[in-house]
């Protein structure tokens, strides 16, 4: 069974431009989150998508990043216009349910620069 | 103050060492509980769910006290494989009835030949 996949797994932008992350959940898992880790900092929620609904947006830091689920398969989040304290790794991780023996698994990351 | 505090370490020890790691979390609420392990430059990787009733896996140990609102990590006779960071993870209720996952900083482990 494939593990849950990003692209891209490095990125470097300059600030004011958009960048957007994909993440392909492991088949068939309908939970999909997105993580992120700054620099010097612990890894922080961001959201939560049951399918192709958002189910938990509180860790969104602000209006600039915007994620997307459509279908109930992969998820993209872009970043609009990027800052220079959006630079940190972004992890995508999927989960069959939400019961507590319902594991998530994280996918490689994304580490974004922005310069 | 964090939600899940963790000493940073690093924790440098001998093959063959027992090494404990110590975590503790702010939300009385929170409701599963977990060591993930992270190597470097990948993602974190589920090491066990801890249970209140303390649970073991080969040579991993993992103890939860409620009342204390503390969760351990016994590594005994490390291997230089288990070399990475211990992340002592924490699962709450979050909005709507998701599941955030709410990371500690993370403790570092080298095991030294």
């Amino acid at each position: 069974e494939a593990g849950v996949t990003q692209f891209p797994s490095h990125s470097v932008i300059e600030k004011g431009q958009t960048v957007t992350l994909r993440c392909d959940p492991i088949s068939g898992h309908d939970n999909l989150y997105w993580y992120r880790r700054v620099m010097g900092k612990e890894i922080k929620f961001l959201l939560h998508f049951v399918k192709e609904s958002k189910q938990d947006e509180s860790g969104m830091p602000n209006n600039r990043f915007l994620a997307e689920r459509t279908g109930g398969t992969y998820s993209t989040l872009k970043v609009q216009p990027a800052e220079l304290e959006d630079s940190g790794v972004y992890f995508c991780a999927s989960s069959r349910g939400l019961a507590v023996q319902d594991t998530q698994y994280f996918g490689p990351g994304t580490r974004l620069t922005v310069l | 103050r964090k939600e899940v505090e963790q000493d940073p370490g690093p924790f440098n020890v001998p093959e063959g060492a027992t090494v404990a790691f110590n975590c503790t979390y702010s939300n009385s609420a929170s409701q599963s509980f977990f060591w993930y392990r992270q190597d470097c430059r990948k993602e974190p990787k589920l090491l066990m769910s801890v249970y209140s009733s303390g649970n073991e896996d080969g040579r991993f140990t993992a103890q939860l006290n409620r009342a204390s609102q503390y969760i351990s990590l016994l590594i005994r006779d490390s291997k230089l494989s288990d070399s990475a960071t211990y992340l002592c993870v924490v699962n709450a209720l979050g909005a709507g009835s998701a599941r955030q996952l709410t990371f500690g900083s993370g403790t570092q482990l080298t095991v030294l030949p």
